[in-house]
């Protein structure tokens, strides 16, 4: 079946500067993402979502942009605290019966 | 916001032995639950979809008769591992399946067989 991937595994960016958390997704037919936040041993925490007619969404301190010409989806966080440490997965709804295929995950560690 | 609750947290049990891990929406109606597996250092993958009221429906490659779904309200999904082995240690995650909540999910289940 088709996959939404992720290109990097992990990414150590520095307190306050900005995060760009990249997925690429290959079903067309996907029409709703969504970015979830993974802290160790707990479940996903949604973050932002953003359907198919739009290509951006801005929430607080997050901005989620979506291409579909080239089928990327990123994640953008300003001015990135410890707390935002975690495991970041995108998401994608083909439509079918609302099932959600996850992407591989990328990494986010916040220096000091 | 909807709310999904989890338990247990974590449960360590003999192989050969079966368990019963819960998923409850706490405040909305869920007429379809989702359940997804989670190996260390990987990404979740969908077992099945569970549909009160009926079948649920399982992803190619998974064992219908080692894990039993019931969804027998609108309020509660269950999971059951039935003669666990070892393989089956793994992080097990249920999903609130509204739309309109971005997919809640619950806390996850920490299932250890030894």
């Amino acid at each position: 079946g088709e996959n939404v991937g992720l290109h990097l595994p992990t990414l150590s960016v520095q307190e306050g500067d900005n995060s760009i958390i990249n997925c690429a997704y290959s079903n067309s037919a996907s029409d709703y993402f969504i970015w979830y936040k993974q802290e160790s041993g707990k479940g996903p925490q949604f973050i932002i979502d953003i359907r198919s007619n739009m290509d951006k969404r801005q929430g607080q301190r997050v901005t989620v942009l979506l291409n579909k010409t080239v089928k990327h989806l990123s994640l953008q966080i300003a001015a990135t605290q410890p707390g935002d440490s975690a495991v970041y997965f995108c998401a994608e709804n083909t439509g079918t019966a609302s099932k959600l295929t996850f992407g591989t995950g990328t990494r986010l560690q916040v220096t000091l | 916001g909807a709310v999904v609750s989890q338990h247990p947290s974590w449960v360590i049990c003999k192989s050969g032995t079966s368990v019963k891990i819960e998923c409850r929406s706490l405040d909305f109606q869920a007429t379809t639950m989702f359940w997804y597996r989670q190996f260390p250092k990987q990404s979740l993958m969908l077992m099945a979809t569970s549909n009160e009221g009926s079948k649920a429906t399982y992803e190619q490659g998974v064992e219908k008769d080692k894990f039993l779904i019931n969804h027998a309200s609108l309020t509660l999904s269950t999971l059951t591992v039935t003669s666990a082995h070892p393989e089956d240690s793994s992080f097990y995650i249920c999903s609130g399946g509204v739309e309109f909540y971005g997919y809640t999910f619950g806390s996850g289940t920490r299932l250890t067989v030894v």
